[in-house]
C-alpha cells in the first residue's frame, strides 16, 4: 500500500492549463478504473473533483478534467484561477476494500 | 444536507487507547459504506479503514491493522474508530468520509478531529 507518486508542486499563471500526474502500479491505478481526485484548501476538508477516472460530480467546474493511461492518471486544470491554488490528491482503489492516496501536489497560481 | 461531525480527538500517551466518533445526518446512513482517512500535521492524506453498510465487513490499511477497529451503529447514525496501542506516528487529523452513492470515491467529508499521541 505505497502512496501514489505525484509531483510535489505545479505552478501556472492565470488562464493557463496545468496537468498533475499520478503514478501507481498494476495493483492500484493500473488494475481498476477507480481513480478519484481531491482538492484541499488550507484548513479545510478535501473535496472530490473527479471520480471513476473522469467523472465530475455535479457542481464541479468543467475546468477540471482527468484521464488514465496504464498505471498513470492525470488531472488537468484549464483556465487556471486564483481559487485553484490548493493541494491536490489522487486516490485509487487498491483491492481488498482499501484505497490509496497520492502524496499530494501543491498548485500555485503565479 | 449531508453532515459528518467527528469527535473524540485529544492528547493521549503512547500505548494508550482512544475512540473516535462520527455523527452522520442528512442521508440514509445505514445504506452506505463509510471510511476513516487521516492527515498528519503538514502531511498528505492517508487512508485508514472502511466498513460496509451493514457493518459486517471491514478493511484496514496495513499501518493500523491489528491496532484500530472500525465499527458503526446504524441505529445511532454513528461511525466509530477504536484506536489501541497508539504511536507517535498516529498523530493526525482524523476525517470520516462517506462512500459515493455512485462510483468509487469519498463524496462527503467531515471537518476532522485531532489526535495527538505524545508523552
Amino acid at each position: 500500500q505505497s502512496a501514489l507518486t505525484q509531483p510535489a508542486s505545479v505552478s501556472g499563471s492565470p488562464g493557463q492549463s496545468i496537468t498533475i500526474s499520478c503514478t501507481g502500479t498494476s495493483s492500484d491505478i493500473g488494475g481498476y478504473n477507480y481513480v478519484s481526485w481531491y482538492q484541499q484548501h488550507p484548513g479545510k476538508a478535501p473535496k472530490v473533483l473527479v471520480y471513476d477516472v473522469n467523472k465530475r460530480p455535479s457542481g464541479v467546474s468543467n475546468r477540471f478534467s482527468a484521464s488514465k493511461s496504464g498505471s498513470t492518471a492525470s488531472l488537468t486544470i484549464s483556465g487556471l484561477q486564483a481559487e485553484d491554488e490548493a493541494d491536490y490528491y489522487c486516490c485509487s482503489y487498491a483491492g481488498g476494500g482499501i484505497y490509496v492516496f497520492g502524496i499530494g501536489t501543491k498548485v500555485t497560481v503565479l | 444536507e449531508v453532515q459528518l461531525v467527528e469527535s473524540g480527538g485529544t492528547l493521549v500517551q503512547p500505548g494508550g487507547s482512544l475512540r473516535l466518533s462520527c455523527a452522520a445526518s442528512g442521508f440514509t446512513f445505514s445504506s452506505l459504506p463509510m471510511h476513516w482517512v487521516r492527515q498528519a500535521p503538514g502531511k498528505g492524506l492517508e487512508y485508514v479503514a472502511a466498513i460496509l453498510s451493514n457493518g459486517d465487513v471491514t478493511h484496514y490499511a496495513s499501518s493500523v491493522q491489528g491496532r484500530f477497529t472500525i465499527s458503526r451503529d446504524n441505529s445511532k447514525n454513528t461511525l466509530y474508530l477504536q484506536m489501541d496501542s497508539l504511536r507517535a506516528e498516529d498523530t493526525a487529523l482524523y476525517y470520516c468520509a462517506r462512500d459515493g452513492i455512485t462510483g468509487w470515491h469519498l463524496d462527503y467529508w467531515g471537518q476532522g478531529t485531532l489526535v495527538t499521541v505524545s508523552s
